[in-house]
């Protein structure tokens, strides 16, 4: 099974400030012949299901605010909010959807200072 | 617009089967997927396995394979889960989602039911 490892665990940042989430998985995600990486991003807020924030690594969204980037390819990857507003408080999941079974990372708890 | 609505709160007894729904509106349901996904109070989310509801092809995680089965009804445009001999680790929220198109991510997802395993 490929292990989808995610750091920090938690973090607090200000309001108006940038947050940066890393996911790093076991094998490489890249699909050569697709030229993609099999990784989504997701954001849980208490009480709610996931909800879908990034695909193909990098891909946002319809309707995800642009202050949120994703990016890596491989085994590195990367999640940034900027601008933190106090809805983004929540939990960050990265997906990794290269083979099965799916694995997801541990999430990240991310919090207002 | 596309919603996933699942049934509701279940309790059950370890050693019984509980079954779940998950009833799809607003895109064509033959055209996706369907996948389950789990998770423990306080807990990361657990894959447990995807369906097309095209021809009813099936993947199951090896850790669920022998008592987990998925089912879709395309004329109800339903999905089902049904988990057996039912253990208190399995009490968790148990969610479907739809499988993107093109892709194995999961773009829309319901809004889970709990299932509670108790003597």
């Amino acid at each position: 099974d490929i292990v989808m490892t995610q750091s920090p665990d938690s973090l607090a940042v200000s309001l108006g400030e940038s947050a940066t989430i890393h996911c790093k998985s076991s094998l490489t995600l890249f699909y050569s012949s697709h030229n993609k990486d099999y990784l989504a991003w997701y954001q849980q807020k208490p009480g709610q299901p996931p909800k879908l924030l990034f695909y193909w690594a990098s891909t946002r969204e319809s309707g995800v605010p642009d202050r949120f980037t994703a990016s890596g390819s491989g085994t590195d990857f990367t999640l940034t909010i900027s601008s933190l507003q106090a809805e983004d408080v929540a939990v960050y999941y990265c997906h990794q959807y290269y083979n099965a079974p799916h694995t997801f990372g541990q999430g990240t708890k991310l919090e207002i200072k | 617009q596309v919603q996933l609505i699942q049934s509701g709160l279940e309790v059950k007894k370890p050693g019984a089967s509980v079954r779940v729904s998950c009833q799809a509106s607003g895109y064509k349901f033959s055209g996706y997927g369907i996948t389950w996904v789990r998770q423990a109070p306080g807990q990361g989310l657990e894959w447990m396995g995807w369906i097309s509801a095209s021809n009813g092809d099936t993947k199951y995680a090896q850790k669920f394979q022998d008592r987990f089965t998925m089912t879709t009804d395309t004329s109800t445009n339903t999905g089902y889960m049904e988990l057996g001999s039912l253990r208190s680790d399995d009490t968790a929220i148990y969610y479907c989602a739809r499988i993107g198109y093109g892709g194995n991510f999961f773009d829309y997802w319901g809004q889970g039911t709990l299932v509670t395993v108790s003597s």
